[in-house]
C-alpha cells in the first residue's frame, strides 16, 4: 500500500523568503507524484506533476518540485514567496495497484507575512 | 466552461435526512471519483468510477451511495445523514489511458444540523 507523509503541518515565512514544503512517500511499485494547492474555501489546483522524466519538475507560479527516489521524496521549492501564495498545499501520490487513485497527504498550511 | 461541475455548492439539511450531490464532467475523462475533505483539511478517496463500473469503494458507511448513470456523471446519495457527514466532497475526473492530473470539481460543502 501506499501513503504520503507531509513533514510539517504549518509553515509560516516571510514576503520574498524561500521556502521548501516536504514531502516523503511510499510505495512498493512505480509512483505518480502530484501537488496540489488549496486557496481559502475554492477546490484544488493541480501545480504540477511527476509522471517520468527529468525529475526536476516546474509548475505554476513559480513552483518546481525535486522527485527524489533513493529518499522517495517530492519535496515543492519556491525561491521567493508572495502573499497570495497563502494557502493549503497537498502532496499526493498514485499507483497502478490504487486504480491511479490519487492518495493525499495531510497538507500543509503556508502562511506568507509581509 | 466549467470542466468538472459540482451540485449545490452548499448544502445545509438536519439529521436523518437524504440528500443528493450531483457531478458532471465534461473533458471526455473514463473515470470519476468522489472525496472528502474533514474539517482537519485531510482528503480521503470515497469512491471511484471506470466507464459507469465501480473501482474503488473505499470503507465509508453504506449510508452513502454512488450512482453512475454515464460515464459523465458521477452522482452522490446519502441516506439518513449524520453531524459527523459534515464536511467538504469534492468530485474528480481523470483519463487513465494518459496519464492526465485529477481535475477536481469546486467542492460541496455539507453541514448537517
Amino acid at each position: 500500500a501506499q501513503s504520503v507523509t507531509q513533514l510539517d503541518s504549518q509553515v509560516p515565512v516571510f514576503e520574498e523568503a524561500p521556502v521548501e514544503l516536504r514531502c516523503n512517500y511510499s510505495s512498493s511499485v512505480s509512483v505518480y507524484l502530484f501537488w496540489y494547492v488549496q486557496y481559502p474555501n475554492q477546490g484544488l489546483q493541480l501545480l504540477l506533476k511527476y509522471l517520468s522524466g527529468s525529475t526536476l519538475v516546474k509548475g505554476i507560479n513559480g513552483f518546481e518540485a525535486e522527485f527524489n527516489k533513493s529518499q522517495t521524496s517530492f519535496h515543492l521549492r519556491k525561491p521567493s514567496v508572495h502573499i497570495s501564495d497563502t494557502a493549503e498545499y497537498f502532496c499526493a501520490v498514485s499507483d497502478r495497484n490504487s486504480g491511479y487513485a490519487l492518495n493525499f497527504g495531510k497538507g500543509t498550511s503556508l502562511l506568507v507575512t509581509p | 466552461d466549467t470542466a468538472v461541475s459540482q451540485t449545490p455548492k452548499y448544502l445545509v439539511t438536519q439529521m436523518g435526512n437524504d440528500k443528493s450531490i450531483k457531478c458532471e464532467q465534461n473533458l471526455g475523462h473514463d473515470t470519476m471519483y468522489w472525496y472528502k475533505q474533514d474539517s482537519k483539511k485531510f482528503l480521503k478517496i470515497m469512491f471511484s468510477y471506470n466507464n459507469k463500473e465501480l473501482i474503488i469503494n473505499e470503507t465509508v458507511p453504506n449510508r452513502f451511495s454512488p450512482k453512475s448513470p454515464d460515464k459523465a456523471h458521477l452522482n452522490l446519495h446519502i441516506n439518513s445523514l449524520e453531524l459527523g457527514d459534515s464536511a467538504v466532497y469534492f468530485c474528480a475526473s481523470v483519463d487513465r489511458t494518459n496519464n492526465s492530473p485529477l481535475h477536481f470539481g469546486n467542492g460541496t460543502r455539507l453541514t448537517v444540523t
